[in-house]
């Protein structure tokens, strides 16, 4: 059972902050909110994960909403480097790294 | 970048093969995964190992076995290969830290005639 909601594809221009949503309704208190992509070929990348309060990495800031029902990827300045599949995960604390991946959001940024 | 590496990192083989695919990690990880991605499927967990001799199937385990008898290495092991096994395949580690991220390894593009 798919546990996030992201929307299949998004553009983005070069140079603009970039604005992933994912819905995760049904996450429980125990839960992380993980980020990852995939640039095409290659393996998943890990990008940044929160739990209750925003985060912020040199790669991107995660916003969760504060019933945690759902959060927002921002990629601050995205560059074409930026065009990859993101894919929203929810992982319980203490299932030492299981990951389920979902379809994800195909990110294509434009010159 | 975390010091893994799967090879090989292309084959073809013909139905009914056996086929064995390495993930090597030079970071001393205690967790390692392999899973499997096909189009319209994402990526999706095989088997996974919580330390050496230690492992445990996960979501589309069947016609796959494991093995991991050193730290460094996780063999994928297909008994005979079939078409429906045709597939990309990603070895990934882990610390084990309350964070869990994985690194994932480069893939090995699997063909299965």
């Amino acid at each position: 059972d798919a546990k996030t909601t992201q929307p299949p594809s998004m553009d983005c221009a070069e140079g603009r902050a970039a604005n992933l949503p994912c819905n995760h309704s049904t996450i429980s208190g125990n839960e992380y909110v993980y980020w990852y992509r995939q640039i095409h070929s290659q393996g998943p990348q890990y990008i940044i994960h929160g739990l209750k309060n925003n985060e912020t990495n040199e790669m991107a800031s995660l916003i969760i909403t504060e019933d945690r029902k759902s959060s927002t990827l921002i990629l601050p300045h995205a560059t074409l480097r930026d065009t990859a599949v993101y894919y929203c995960i929810v992982r319980p604390t203490d299932s030492w790294g299981k990951l389920q991946f979902g379809a994800g959001t195909q990110v294509v940024v434009t010159p | 970048d975390a010091g893994i590496t799967q090879s090989p990192r292309h084959k073809v083989t013909e139905t009914g093969t056996p086929v064995t695919l390495r993930c090597h990690q030079t970071e001393n990880h205690r967790y390692m995964y392999w899973y499997r991605q096909d189009p319209g499927h994402g990526l999706r967990l095989i088997h996974y190992s919580y330390g050496v001799k230690d492992t445990d199937k996960g979501e589309v385990s069947d016609g796959y076995s494991v093995s991991r008898s050193k730290t460094e290495d996780f063999l994928l092991t297909l008994e005979s290969a079939t078409s429906s096994q045709t597939s990309v395949y990603f070895c990934a580690i882990s610390s084990g830290s309350s964070y869990n991220e994985q690194f994932f390894g480069p893939g090995t593009r699997l063909t299965v005639l």
